[in-house]
Protein backbone atom coordinates (compact mmCIF):
# COMPACT_ATOMS: atom_id res chain seq x y z
CA UNK A 1 0.00 0.00 0.00
CA UNK A 2 1.69 3.16 -1.29
CA UNK A 3 -0.90 5.58 0.42
CA UNK A 4 -0.30 7.88 3.64
CA UNK A 5 -0.12 6.12 6.99
CA UNK A 6 -0.79 7.18 10.21
CA UNK A 7 0.36 5.49 13.80
CA UNK A 8 -1.22 4.87 16.09
CA UNK A 9 -4.71 4.78 14.49
CA UNK A 10 -6.28 5.20 18.25
CA UNK A 11 -4.62 6.53 21.05
CA UNK A 12 -6.41 7.11 24.71
CA UNK A 13 -4.41 9.47 27.42
CA UNK A 14 -5.08 10.55 30.55
CA UNK A 15 -5.27 15.22 30.65
CA UNK A 16 -2.12 16.43 31.38
CA UNK A 17 -0.34 13.50 29.29
CA UNK A 18 1.94 14.16 26.52
CA UNK A 19 0.92 12.19 22.56
CA UNK A 20 2.89 12.02 19.53
CA UNK A 21 1.20 10.74 16.26
CA UNK A 22 3.16 9.70 13.43
CA UNK A 23 3.14 10.14 9.93
CA UNK A 24 4.11 8.83 6.85
CA UNK A 25 3.19 10.69 3.69
CA UNK A 26 3.47 9.23 -0.08
CA UNK A 27 6.93 8.32 -0.83
CA UNK A 28 7.31 11.21 -3.83
CA UNK A 29 5.24 13.85 -1.88
CA UNK A 30 7.14 16.46 -0.58
CA UNK A 31 3.98 19.13 0.96
CA UNK A 32 3.10 17.48 4.09
CA UNK A 33 -0.27 18.83 5.97
CA UNK A 34 -1.60 18.29 9.88
CA UNK A 35 -5.60 18.43 9.97
CA UNK A 36 -7.57 18.38 13.08
CA UNK A 37 -11.44 16.85 12.73
CA UNK A 38 -14.13 16.59 15.41
CA UNK A 39 -17.68 15.03 15.42
CA UNK A 40 -19.81 15.92 12.65
CA UNK A 41 -17.00 18.86 11.11
CA UNK A 42 -15.29 18.66 8.32
CA UNK A 43 -11.17 18.24 9.13
CA UNK A 44 -9.59 22.11 9.69
CA UNK A 45 -6.01 22.72 9.02
CA UNK A 46 -3.42 23.02 11.87
CA UNK A 47 0.23 22.98 9.61
CA UNK A 48 1.91 22.24 6.50
CA UNK A 49 5.63 21.35 5.45
CA UNK A 50 7.35 21.62 2.39
CA UNK A 51 10.23 19.13 2.79
CA UNK A 52 11.51 19.52 6.27
CA UNK A 53 10.76 23.28 6.31
CA UNK A 54 7.34 24.37 8.65
CA UNK A 55 5.82 27.15 6.45
CA UNK A 56 2.54 27.83 7.74
CA UNK A 57 0.49 27.55 10.98
CA UNK A 58 -2.79 28.13 11.61
CA UNK A 59 -4.66 30.04 15.10
CA UNK A 60 -5.63 26.44 15.99
CA UNK A 61 -1.67 25.34 16.73
CA UNK A 62 -1.51 26.39 20.16
CA UNK A 63 2.07 26.58 21.91
CA UNK A 64 1.05 22.89 23.73
CA UNK A 65 1.16 21.58 20.01
CA UNK A 66 4.61 21.07 17.61
CA UNK A 67 5.35 19.41 14.43
CA UNK A 68 8.33 18.46 13.05
CA UNK A 69 9.55 16.58 9.76
CA UNK A 70 13.31 16.33 10.60
CA UNK A 71 14.49 14.81 7.29
CA UNK A 72 11.77 15.57 4.87
CA UNK A 73 9.75 12.36 4.94
CA UNK A 74 8.04 11.48 8.03
CA UNK A 75 6.64 13.65 10.05
CA UNK A 76 5.57 13.67 13.99
CA UNK A 77 2.82 15.83 15.70
CA UNK A 78 3.04 16.00 19.67
CA UNK A 79 0.52 17.43 21.56
CA UNK A 80 1.78 18.40 25.15
CA UNK A 81 -0.62 18.43 28.40
CA UNK A 82 -3.38 17.23 26.44
CA UNK A 83 -6.87 18.27 27.45
CA UNK A 84 -10.02 16.85 27.03
CA UNK A 85 -10.83 19.59 24.00
CA UNK A 86 -7.48 17.70 22.33
CA UNK A 87 -10.11 14.63 21.76
CA UNK A 88 -10.37 14.60 17.87
CA UNK A 89 -9.32 13.00 14.93
CA UNK A 90 -5.82 13.83 13.58
CA UNK A 91 -5.63 13.80 10.25
CA UNK A 92 -2.29 13.95 7.67
CA UNK A 93 -1.95 14.56 4.13
CA UNK A 94 0.35 14.71 1.18
CA UNK A 95 0.50 16.31 -1.94
CA UNK A 96 3.27 16.53 -4.82
CA UNK A 97 3.12 19.92 -5.54
CA UNK A 98 1.29 23.05 -4.39
CA UNK A 99 -1.90 23.17 -5.69
CA UNK A 100 -2.28 19.81 -6.15
CA UNK A 101 -4.24 17.20 -4.97
CA UNK A 102 -4.18 16.29 -1.28
CA UNK A 103 -4.62 12.96 -0.44
CA UNK A 104 -5.14 11.97 3.12
CA UNK A 105 -4.57 9.11 5.77
CA UNK A 106 -6.55 7.17 7.59
CA UNK A 107 -5.88 9.41 10.91
CA UNK A 108 -4.91 9.26 13.79
CA UNK A 109 -8.66 9.28 16.77
CA UNK A 110 -7.34 10.89 20.03
CA UNK A 111 -9.19 10.24 23.28
CA UNK A 112 -8.63 12.68 26.60
CA UNK A 113 -9.79 11.23 29.43
CA UNK B 1 -21.82 26.28 14.29
CA UNK B 2 -21.79 23.20 16.09
CA UNK B 3 -25.19 22.53 16.09
CA UNK B 4 -24.68 22.63 12.36
CA UNK B 5 -21.69 20.05 12.55
CA UNK B 6 -23.44 17.79 14.52
CA UNK B 7 -26.76 17.58 12.63
CA UNK B 8 -25.29 16.92 8.85
CA UNK B 9 -27.78 17.87 6.11
CA UNK B 10 -28.36 13.88 4.66
CA UNK B 11 -29.61 12.47 1.59
CA UNK B 12 -31.31 9.00 1.45
CA UNK B 13 -31.45 7.39 -1.98
CA UNK B 14 -32.29 4.56 -3.45
CA UNK B 15 -30.00 1.99 -4.86
CA UNK B 16 -29.11 2.34 -8.33
CA UNK B 17 -31.37 5.93 -8.51
CA UNK B 18 -28.71 8.58 -9.23
CA UNK B 19 -27.79 11.00 -6.11
CA UNK B 20 -26.88 14.85 -6.37
CA UNK B 21 -25.20 16.82 -3.01
CA UNK B 22 -24.52 20.10 -3.64
CA UNK B 23 -21.72 22.81 -1.63
CA UNK B 24 -21.88 26.27 -1.32
CA UNK B 25 -18.33 27.14 -1.23
CA UNK B 26 -17.64 30.69 0.39
CA UNK B 27 -14.45 32.38 -1.08
CA UNK B 28 -14.57 33.65 -4.78
CA UNK B 29 -10.82 33.95 -5.03
CA UNK B 30 -11.26 29.90 -4.62
CA UNK B 31 -10.11 27.94 -7.63
CA UNK B 32 -9.46 24.20 -7.44
CA UNK B 33 -12.16 22.57 -5.80
CA UNK B 34 -12.27 18.61 -4.61
CA UNK B 35 -15.01 16.11 -3.29
CA UNK B 36 -13.59 13.76 -0.95
CA UNK B 37 -15.91 10.61 0.63
CA UNK B 38 -14.75 9.58 4.54
CA UNK B 39 -16.59 6.56 5.33
CA UNK B 40 -16.98 6.12 9.33
CA UNK B 41 -13.64 5.59 11.37
CA UNK B 42 -11.41 6.52 7.93
CA UNK B 43 -10.06 9.56 5.99
CA UNK B 44 -11.51 11.50 4.05
CA UNK B 45 -10.67 9.48 0.16
CA UNK B 46 -10.43 11.71 -2.83
CA UNK B 47 -13.05 11.29 -5.69
CA UNK B 48 -12.92 13.88 -8.11
CA UNK B 49 -11.62 17.37 -8.73
CA UNK B 50 -12.24 20.70 -10.55
CA UNK B 51 -10.33 23.81 -11.58
CA UNK B 52 -12.04 26.95 -11.61
CA UNK B 53 -11.45 27.10 -16.16
CA UNK B 54 -14.05 24.26 -16.04
CA UNK B 55 -17.25 23.84 -15.33
CA UNK B 56 -18.16 20.11 -15.62
CA UNK B 57 -15.59 17.13 -14.99
CA UNK B 58 -15.98 13.24 -15.36
CA UNK B 59 -15.02 10.62 -13.31
CA UNK B 60 -16.05 7.00 -13.01
CA UNK B 61 -20.06 7.23 -12.23
CA UNK B 62 -19.26 10.52 -10.78
CA UNK B 63 -19.53 13.98 -11.81
CA UNK B 64 -18.71 17.44 -10.84
CA UNK B 65 -20.43 20.54 -11.87
CA UNK B 66 -18.84 24.22 -11.09
CA UNK B 67 -21.01 27.30 -11.43
CA UNK B 68 -18.67 30.30 -10.27
CA UNK B 69 -21.79 33.11 -11.03
CA UNK B 70 -23.26 31.67 -7.40
CA UNK B 71 -20.63 29.79 -6.12
CA UNK B 72 -22.01 26.21 -6.20
CA UNK B 73 -20.51 22.97 -6.47
CA UNK B 74 -22.13 19.71 -6.93
CA UNK B 75 -21.31 16.29 -7.10
CA UNK B 76 -23.34 13.77 -9.06
CA UNK B 77 -23.08 9.87 -8.67
CA UNK B 78 -24.82 7.51 -10.91
CA UNK B 79 -26.37 4.33 -10.21
CA UNK B 80 -25.54 5.16 -6.27
CA UNK B 81 -24.68 1.63 -4.53
CA UNK B 82 -24.71 0.62 -1.05
CA UNK B 83 -20.83 1.01 -0.89
CA UNK B 84 -21.57 4.78 -1.39
CA UNK B 85 -22.90 5.72 1.61
CA UNK B 86 -20.50 7.88 3.43
CA UNK B 87 -19.97 11.42 4.70
CA UNK B 88 -19.38 13.71 1.17
CA UNK B 89 -17.20 17.27 2.12
CA UNK B 90 -16.69 19.51 -0.43
CA UNK B 91 -13.55 21.14 -0.52
CA UNK B 92 -11.56 24.38 -2.07
CA UNK B 93 -8.48 26.46 -2.05
CA UNK B 94 -7.11 28.76 -4.38
CA UNK B 95 -3.66 29.33 -6.05
CA UNK B 96 -1.06 30.25 -3.43
CA UNK B 97 -3.04 28.70 -0.23
CA UNK B 98 -1.37 25.70 0.94
CA UNK B 99 -4.47 24.71 3.02
CA UNK B 100 -7.79 23.10 1.86
CA UNK B 101 -11.11 24.75 3.64
CA UNK B 102 -13.60 22.52 3.84
CA UNK B 103 -17.38 22.43 3.95
CA UNK B 104 -20.03 20.79 6.06
CA UNK B 105 -20.29 17.26 5.05
CA UNK B 106 -23.43 15.78 3.38
CA UNK B 107 -24.32 12.09 4.51
CA UNK B 108 -25.37 10.01 1.97
CA UNK B 109 -27.35 6.56 2.82
CA UNK B 110 -28.02 4.36 0.05
CA UNK B 111 -30.90 2.37 0.72
CA UNK B 112 -30.47 -1.41 -0.74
Amino acid sequence: DTGVSQNPRHKITKRGQNVTFRCDPISEHNRLYWYRQTLGQGPEFLTYFQNEAQLEKSRLLSDRFSAERPKGSFSTLEIQRTEQGDSAMYLCASSPFQGETQYFGPGTRLLVL
Amino acid sequence: GESVGLHLPTLSVQEGDNSIINCAYSNSASDYFIWYKQESGKGPQFIIDIRSNMDKRQGQRVTVLLNKTVKHLSLQIAATQPGDSAVYFCAETRTGANNLFFGTGTRLTVIP
